[in-house]
């Protein structure tokens, strides 16, 4: 499709496992972004890939959470031994960069049992 | 430390009136603003922007307003409309450099007949 995708749409997953959300972006655009949105909270960035750049991980919360973008494309957020804390809405976006329009997934659904 | 807020986490409107969503930022580098739309279960979806270089933005129903001495953008929707009922997400960025967006916590708007 033209837009950007997520996989899973849902996942729920027991306290202390590891999960892996996946994000294909727009082709062509060389930004891509994850930011989750907890229960009655606003979006919460995590990490920002633009083009070759080491990517910005300021936002990630702790050490058991990492990203990787692989050829400029697609980008896996990895979730190690998840907590009930980590349940939320994770959700990718891409751009064009220079602080373009976002185009957002429908997001990843995390339920952490 | 919150670079971009919304203090009103929600907003009840009559039907046909002006929605007014404001939007306070902390960062005197950000010279790039954007607005988001969010439904239920859907990624936001952009709704319009606006560049440090003017003061208004305006597109149908859609206006944005920058007040850049005093940091601080609005967005006015008239008339109001039964679908304007989402979450709107106020984001922030520096237009010339490689650098991420960061959101607001949103604000809930509802429609009201």
């Amino acid at each position: 499709g033209a837009g950007v995708s997520q996989s899973p749409s849902n996942k729920v997953t027991e306290k202390g496992k590891d999960v892996e959300l996946r994000c294909d972006p727009i082709s062509g655009h060389t930004a891509l972004y994850w930011y989750r949105q907890s229960l009655g909270q606003g979006l919460e960035f995590l990490i920002y890939f633009q083009g070759n750049s080491a990517p910005d991980k300021s936002g990630l919360p702790s050490d058991r959470f990492s990203a990787e973008r692989t050829g400029g494309s697609v980008s896996t957020l990895t979730i190690q031994r998840t907590q009930q804390e980590d349940s939320a809405v994770y959700l990718c976006a891409s751009s064009l960069g220079l602080a373009g329009e976002l185009f957002f997934g429908e997001g990843s659904r995390l339920t952490v049992l | 430390d919150q670079q971009v807020k919304q203090n009103s986490p929600s907003l009840s409107v009559q039907e046909g009136r002006i929605s007014i969503l404001n939007c306070d930022y902390t960062n005197s580098m950000f010279d790039y603003f954007l607005w988001y739309k969010k439904y239920p279960a859907e990624g936001p979806t952009f709704l319009i922007s606006i560049s440090s270089i003017k003061d208004k933005n305006e597109d149908g129903r859609f206006t944005v307003f920058l007040n850049k001495s005093a940091k601080h953008l609005s967005l006015h929707i008239v008339p109001s409309q039964p679908g304007d009922s989402a979450v709107y997400f106020c984001a922030a960025s520096p237009m010339n450099r490689d650098d991420k967006i960061i959101f607001g916590k949103g604000t809930r708007l509802h429609i009201l007949p």
